[in-house]
């Protein structure tokens, strides 16, 4: 199993509409967990961390499922400006003092008018 | 705010040669990360120095080197360089990280694309 799973996509949804997606990690140990979104041959960029209780960022959404080990982000009223690939990003400890960030291979999302 | 900063922007290089790829972190950010992204493919870990010290590495051949200066910029080199070295390669930094190295979110800088000829 990958240490961080994120369904490819793409997924092709209308202006508008909700959209949402998981990514799942291997190492229930895990601590601290983020979305970037990364637009084409570009960097990616900070959307936000997820927070245990869950978190919202205007039109975003973010969620910590720790029992099923999964994160999920949540775009509501999708924008044009919506379209990217957003990689989930998992940091898993790595003995008692260190640890490994691992990005997700990203969820290519792409919004028709 | 300055961002992140990486230079050059485009390197272009013949197989064998040394490749050396610069990053200015954000001020006020301690911890320097390199990733490789080859073209369709996700974000591969390198390196990461925290005040001026390798701290952790991913699964890439010794070629693959860097270092962290007192002023917290840095530095990746690439010895020996293959056909397969061409690639996105990015660097993030972060503020002091207290557990770990995932622990402060990450800001990248626009990267260095490296072809290899």
């Amino acid at each position: 199993r990958k240490e961080v799973e994120q369904d490819p996509g793409p997924f092709n949804v209308p202006e508008g509409a909700t959209v949402a997606f998981n990514c799942t990690y291997s190492n229930s140990a895990s601590q601290s967990f983020f979305w970037y979104r990364q637009d084409c041959r570009k960097e990616p960029k900070l959307l936000m961390s997820v927070y245990s209780s869950g978190n919202e960022d205007g039109r975003f959404t973010a969620q910590l499922n720790r029992a099923s080990q999964y994160i999920s982000l949540l775009i509501r009223d999708s924008k044009l400006s919506d379209s990217a690939t957003y990689l989930c990003v998992v940091n898993e400890p790595l003995g008692s003092s260190a640890s490994k960030i691992i990005f997700g291979s990203g969820t290519r999302l792409s919004i028709r008018p | 705010e300055a961002g992140v900063t990486q230079s050059p922007t485009h390197l272009i290089k013949t197989r064998g040669q040394q490749a050396t790829l610069r990053c200015s972190p954000i001020s006020g950010h301690t911890s320097v990360y390199w990733y490789q992204q080859a073209l369709g493919l996700g974000l591969q870990f390198l390196l990461w120095y925290d005040e001026g010290e390798e701290r952790n590495r991913g699964n890439f051949p010794p070629r693959f080197s860097g270092r962290q200066f007192p002023n917290y910029s840095s530095e990746l080199n690439v010895n020996a360089l293959e056909l397969e070295d061409s690639a996105l390669y990015l660097c993030a930094s972060s503020l002091y990280v207290v557990l770990g190295q995932g622990d402060q979110p990450q800001h990248f800088g626009d990267g260095t694309r490296l072809s290899i000829l």
